[in-house]
């Protein structure tokens, strides 16, 4: 089973600036098959990312990950309020697994 | 439009058994990869267990935490997913969402449902 571990824990950002957040694999992750996702209180996670680089139909464009193997990241240039949630990195190449979270909250 | 609604949760004593379901509508059910995904109280996501559709025979994967408690099953007639859950303990108490892959044979979680709430407690 592969463990993903997010970094960091909690991300303390102003809208505008930009977001970094991280996922590691305990083992490369087949075929890039690693997802991010948005979860907001009260509402189901949204898919953002798949195939570690592609943008779900819908998704704005400041949102873009990238990564191979072990090392994935999101990015979210130019914060929007909406943006604020708890991100997950998820692969699901072999038995699926979630990373921890990020939560992304406001400075 | 994709539709998954999730029902069957509600209080459980430890040890006890529940059975949840998932009906889906608005794509070609048995093609697909149906999963279950849960979140405790406070907690973060975490994969319980996929049945594969049926271009790949409908095999069954589970989570180290629920294996050999959990038997996940599918009905194409009614396009259902059920999850029966066995022995259950303090720590199952989640919100279960039923989710679909986004591509055959398999691919991220596209789709989800709303949940429901599965409470195990004395």
């Amino acid at each position: 089973e592969i463990v993903l571990t997010q970094s960091p824990g909690t991300l303390s950002l102003s809208p505008g600036e930009r977001a970094t957040l991280s996922c590691r694999a305990s083992q490369s992750v087949s075929d890039n098959s690693l997802a991010w996702y948005q979860h907001k209180p009260g509402q189901a996670p949204r898919l953002l990312i798949y195939s570690a680089s592609i943008r779900t139909t819908g998704i704005p464009d400041r949102f873009s990950g990238s990564g191979s193997g072990t090392d994935f990241t999101l990015t979210i240039s130019g914060l929007e309020p909406e943006d604020f949630a708890v991100y997950y990195c998820q692969q699901y190449g072999g038995l699926r697994s979630f990373g921890q979270g990020t939560k992304l909250e406001i400075k | 439009e994709v539709v998954l609604l999730e029902s069957g949760g509600g209080l459980v004593h430890p040890g006890g058994s529940l059975r949840l379901s998932c009906t889906a509508s608005g794509f070609t059910f048995s093609d697909y990869p149906i999963n279950w995904v849960r979140q405790a109280p406070g907690k973060g996501l975490e994969y319980v267990s996929t049945i594969s559709g049926s271009t790949t025979g409908g095999q069954r994967a589970y989570a180290e935490s629920v294996r050999g408690r959990f038997t996940v099953s599918r009905d194409d007639s009614k396009n259902t997913v059920s999850l029966q859950m066995y022995n259950l303990r303090d720590e199952d108490t989640a919100l279960y969402y039923c989710v679909k892959d986004m591509f055959v044979p398999w691919g991220a979680f596209d789709m989800w449902g709303q949940g429901t709430m599965v409470t195990v407690s004395s």
